[in-house]
């Protein structure tokens, strides 16, 4: 079955400090995939997407993330994280549907 | 450009009550979703419309959920009884062919 699985499901921060959220996905074939952010009482806002091509992809508010076919990964990153970074951060998969992960909990602390 | 509209924002009623959630997707946007997001958990597909034609409800509990777009533009979600699992927050989307996919905001309903 396709599934989207982010293994951490909270991770704490120090404001300044790189940051590195962890998705692996299953499916047959590659799936585009997606980063989406959701402050609390907001809906998604999508981050980033990858689609083919270039496997080191740039979004919005300074992040980035690495597709890795090998690993079946598609992993978050931002150099230096500010605490309005908090929120809920959610990757997802598609092939003919979206499915989403559990989501990663960051707390960002000054 | 604007975004995804949902009406209410907050919703709470008790158990066996119906209630109904509304979606304007952003303009032109052929695709329409209604998502489910449980607390703790990610967002799960109940329905995809294309225009104004069902493309996938294989998730959504039609027993008691149905949903409707009218001229291919608006959206209904409703849910007639309502139960204490149905609390949740309902996440309307749009895209204009597939992806990327369009979130409004969001209905958080707490069914006592």
């Amino acid at each position: 079955a396709q599934s989207v699985t982010q293994p951490d499901i909270h991770i704490t921060v120090s404001e300044g400090a790189s940051l590195e959220l962890r998705c692996n996905y299953s499916y047959g074939a590659t799936p585009y995939l997606f980063w989406y952010v959701q402050s609390p009482g907001q809906g998604l806002q999508l981050l980033l997407k990858y689609f083919s091509g270039d496997t080191l992809v740039q979004g919005i508010k300074g992040f980035e993330a690495e597709f890795k076919r090998s690993q079946s990964s598609f992993n978050l990153r931002k150099p230096s994280v500010h605490w309005s970074d908090a929120a809920e951060y959610f990757c997802a998969g598609n092939t003919d549907k979206l499915i989403f992960g559990t989501g990663t909990r960051l707390q960002v602390f000054p | 450009e604007a975004g995804v509209a949902q009406s209410p924002r907050y919703k709470i009623i008790e158990k066996r009550q119906s209630v109904a959630f509304w979606c304007n997707p952003i303009s032109g946007h052929a695709t329409l979703y209604w998502y489910q997001q449980i607390l703790g958990q990610g967002p799960k597909l109940l329905i995809q419309f294309q225009n104004n034609g069902v493309v996938d409800d294989s998730q959504l509990p039609k027993d008691r959920f149905s949903a409707e777009r009218l001229k291919g533009v608006d959206s209904t979600l409703k849910i007639q009884p309502a139960k204490l699992e149905d609390s949740a927050v309902y996440l309307c989307a749009s895209s204009l062919e597939a992806l990327p996919i369009h979130f409004g905001p969001g209905t958080r309903l707490t069914v006592t």
